[in-house]
């Protein structure tokens, strides 16, 4: 089944404790990308990606790194966590090809800060 | 910069009733247009799309129309379930290899019986 599997789907953490969230797709899609949800602000970008050591930011990316090594996977990593960063993530891949395509979402990380 | 504006919600319907959700873009050039669906506690799945001026989307008795002359791509049904309570996100897609899908801050359905 062609999916986008995030992990964790929940995630209970302290200020400053490193964390990562990975993100992987069966589909060999080239474009992947992190997406952040809050009430009232609908889904913002965190971090893209076009291909293996393309990465780039989106329009929130501050606190946040990422890295494609692989196709396949596209970790979020918070390496000093903060509350404010207390969200809905979501991880998304499309094909790179057009601007017809939509994105293939995960599950989403239910990620809390404390 | 590209934008997206949905109407505010919660939107409450009896079962059985005409849907809309209003969406409004701005967007440089043409982007493709899409509704998405998220249930309670899921991600977001693709509803219906349409990718120039005057196409409809459709699915799942969804329909959304491209309207270029008033950069709207309104959502409706015309009877709704309980099953359809759900957020519905508009986005846009610009044109461009590093395109990203803008999103509206969604609008919440409720579905009574």
């Amino acid at each position: 089944e062609a999916q986008v599997t995030q992990n964790p789907r929940y995630l209970i953490t302290v200020t400053g404790k490193k964390l990562t969230v990975t993100c992987s797709q069966n589909m060999n899609h080239e474009y992947m990308s992190w997406y952040r949800q809050d009430p009232g602000l609908g889904l913002r970008q965190i971090y893209y990606s076009m291909n293996v050591e393309v990465t780039d930011k989106g329009d929130v990316p501050e606190g946040y790194k990422v890295s494609r090594k692989e196709k396949r996977n596209f970790p979020l990593i918070l390496e000093s966590p903060s509350p404010n960063q207390t969200s809905l993530y979501f991880c998304a891949s499309s094909p790179q090809t057009g601007f017809n395509y939509g994105y293939t979402f995960g599950s989403g990380t239910r990620l809390t800060v404390v | 910069g590209n934008s997206v504006t949905q109407m505010e919600g919660p939107v409450t319907l009896s079962e059985e009733a005409f849907l809309t959700i209003n969406c409004t873009y701005t967007a440089t050039g043409y982007p493709s247009l899409f509704w998405y669906v998220q249930y309670p506690g899921e991600g977001l799945q693709l509803l219906l799309k349409a990718t120039k001026a005057d196409d409809k989307g459709s699915n799942k008795g969804f329909e959304a129309t491209y309207r270029k002359e008033t950069t709207s791509f309104h959502l409706e049904k015309g009877s709704v379930q309980v099953s359809d309570s759900a957020v519905y996100f508009c986005a846009l897609r610009q044109s461009g290899t590093a395109s990203k899908l803008t999103f509206g801050t969604g609008t919440r359905l409720q579905v009574t019986l």
